[in-house]
C-alpha cells in the first residue's frame, strides 16, 4: 500500500471549513484513498473514500487531485465536536479482507 | 445503533494470565479485524478474519491468537498476557469485495500488571 503524509496537527474556527491535507505521491492506479477520524477515547470512525472522482457526503468533501498525488478531506462547517485525529489511508480494492495501515495521522483542534 | 460491540471497555490483568477479547458485530460482514493502538504508533494490525473459522496474521500477530466460529464473533486471545500488551485493542469489520469503510468497535483498554 501506498505511503501517506499528513501534517501532525492542524487548528479551525469553529464554523469555519476545515481543510486537511493528504500526500500520496506513491499511489498505484488501483488504489483509494479512505479517510477515517477517531475522537478522543473511541474507536475510528469511517468518514468518506474515492478512487479518482471527488466525493461528498453527509459528513465531508474529499477532493483528489488530478494525479492522484495528494488529496484534501474538507469539513464544510467546522464544530467541537469534530476535534479528533484524522487518518489518510491509501489501499487496494481487494476481494478478501482489506488490511488498512493507519499511520498517525493530524491532530485537528476545533477552536470555539 | 451500535454494530460493533467490544465485551469490555477496561480491563485489568496479571501477567501470564490467559485473556480473551470478544467482539461481535450485527452487520453480517464477512470480514472482521483486530488492531492495537499504542501513542505515536497509530493503529497496527493483529489479525484478521475473512470467513468463519480462516485468519490470517496480520503485521504483530505474536503472542496473539484468535478464534472466529461463528460469522458475528471474532475473539482475541492473549496466551499468557505480558506488561508489554498493555494497549488499547479495537476491532473492526466490513463487507467482503468492495471497497467500503471498516466499522470499529470502541475499544478494550487492557492493562497488564
Amino acid at each position: 500500500d501506498a505511503k501517506t503524509t499528513q501534517p501532525p496537527s492542524m487548528d479551525c474556527a469553529e464554523g469555519r471549513a476545515a481543510n486537511l491535507p493528504c500526500n500520496h505521491s506513491t499511489i498505484s492506479g488501483n488504489e483509494y484513498v479512505y479517510w477515517y477520524r477517531q475522537i478522543h477515547s473511541q474507536g475510528p470512525q469511517y468518514i468518506i473514500h474515492g478512487l479518482k472522482n471527488n466525493e461528498t457526503n453527509e459528513m465531508a468533501s474529499l477532493i483528489i487531485t488530478e494525479d492522484r498525488k495528494s488529496s484534501t478531506l474538507i469539513l464544510p462547517h467546522a464544530t467541537l465536536r469534530d476535534t479528533a485525529v484524522y487518518y489518510c489511508i491509501v489501499t487496494m480494492y481487494q476481494t478478501g479482507a482489506n488490511n488498512l495501515f493507519f499511520g498517525t495521522g493530524t491532530r485537528l483542534t476545533v477552536i470555539p | 445503533d451500535v454494530k460493533v460491540t467490544q465485551s469490555s471497555r477496561y480491563l485489568v490483568k496479571r501477567t501470564g494470565e490467559k485473556v480473551f477479547l470478544e467482539c461481535v458485530q450485527d452487520m453480517d460482514h464477512e470480514n472482521m479485524f483486530w488492531y492495537r493502538q499504542d501513542p505515536g504508533l497509530g493503529l497496527r494490525l493483529i489479525y484478521f478474519s475473512y470467513d468463519v473459522k480462516m485468519k490470517e496474521k496480520g503485521d504483530i500477530p505474536e503472542g496473539y491468537s484468535v478464534s472466529r466460529e461463528k460469522k458475528e464473533r471474532f475473539s482475541l486471545i492473549l496466551e499468557s498476557a505480558s506488561t508489554n500488551q498493555t494497549s488499547m485493542y479495537l476491532c473492526a469489520s466490513s463487507v467482503a469485495g468492495g471497497p467500503g469503510g471498516y466499522t470499529f468497535g470502541s475499544g478494550t483498554r487492557l492493562t497488564v500488571v
